[in-house]
């Protein structure tokens, strides 16, 4: 079972293309991020979602669009896909939103822009 | 901004002796410090956390030591094992926001 899943594990697409990232927690949890990972192994918050209500949007192209169905989903939805949005992308669950509290992360998704 | 930084890309100790990963923070804000651990093809762990008013906590073979005058942290593993190798993230928090360093890959040589 596991906690934190996303889908799809890797995603190669062409320039100009929209795909879709999703993201289900089984674990109850309130609170969901988008992480993304760049060449340089920063490991930086895009949005974060609090029982379905956005409380992070960090400055991200609005060629990023995230999705939160109900708390236990949070989908990233990015349109006309540039090279630079080659990265690993990664979910995360917290039981709440607060500074001690513990991220689970899923495996990743490793996005390929060509 | 990189509030978070880790200088060492990387690690190598030998099995059974201390490893030790630092962490170099810029904002003096944070109200906790947290590791993780990730292996290849899988996510980030949380593997142990300080709030920024204590100095050290442990948690069995994981000791991290906050040194807030000098914006420092480190964890400390000892003994080290192989199943210790893997990249460490540190993170910092305040509110409801977490900032990464860049990871210090770990090897743990048998």
């Amino acid at each position: 079972d596991t906690a934190v899943s996303q889908t799809p594990k890797y995603l190669v697409t062409q320039m100009g293309n929209d795909k879709s990232i999703k993201c289900e927690q089984n674990l109850g949890h309130d609170t969901m991020y988008w992480y993304k990972q760049d060449s340089k192994k920063f490991l930086k918050i895009m949005f974060s979602y609090n029982n379905k209500e956005l409380i992070i949007n960090e400055t991200v192209p609005n060629r990023f669009s995230p999705k939160s169905p109900d708390k236990a989903h949070l989908n990233l939805h990015i349109n006309s896909l540039e090279l630079g949005d080659s990265a690993v992308y990664f979910c995360a669950s917290s039981q709440n939103a607060g500074p001690n509290e513990k991220l689970f992360f899923g495996s990743g998704t490793q996005l390929s822009v060509l | 901004d990189q509030q978070v930084k880790q200088n060492s890309p990387s690690l190598s100790v030998q099995e059974g002796r201390i490893s030790i990963l630092n962490c170099d923070y810029t904002n003096s804000m944070f109200d906790y410090f947290l590791w993780y651990k990730k292996y290849p093809a899988e996510g980030p762990t949380f593997l142990i956390s300080i709030s920024s008013i204590k100095d050290k906590n442990e948690d069995g073979r994981f000791t991290v030591f906050l040194n807030k005058s000098a914006k420092h942290l480190s964890l400390h593993i000892v003994p080290s094992q192989p199943g210790d190798s893997a990249v460490y993230f540190c993170a910092a928090s305040k509110g409801n926001q977490f900032y990464f360093g860049t990871g210090t890959s770990l090897t743990v040589i048998p």
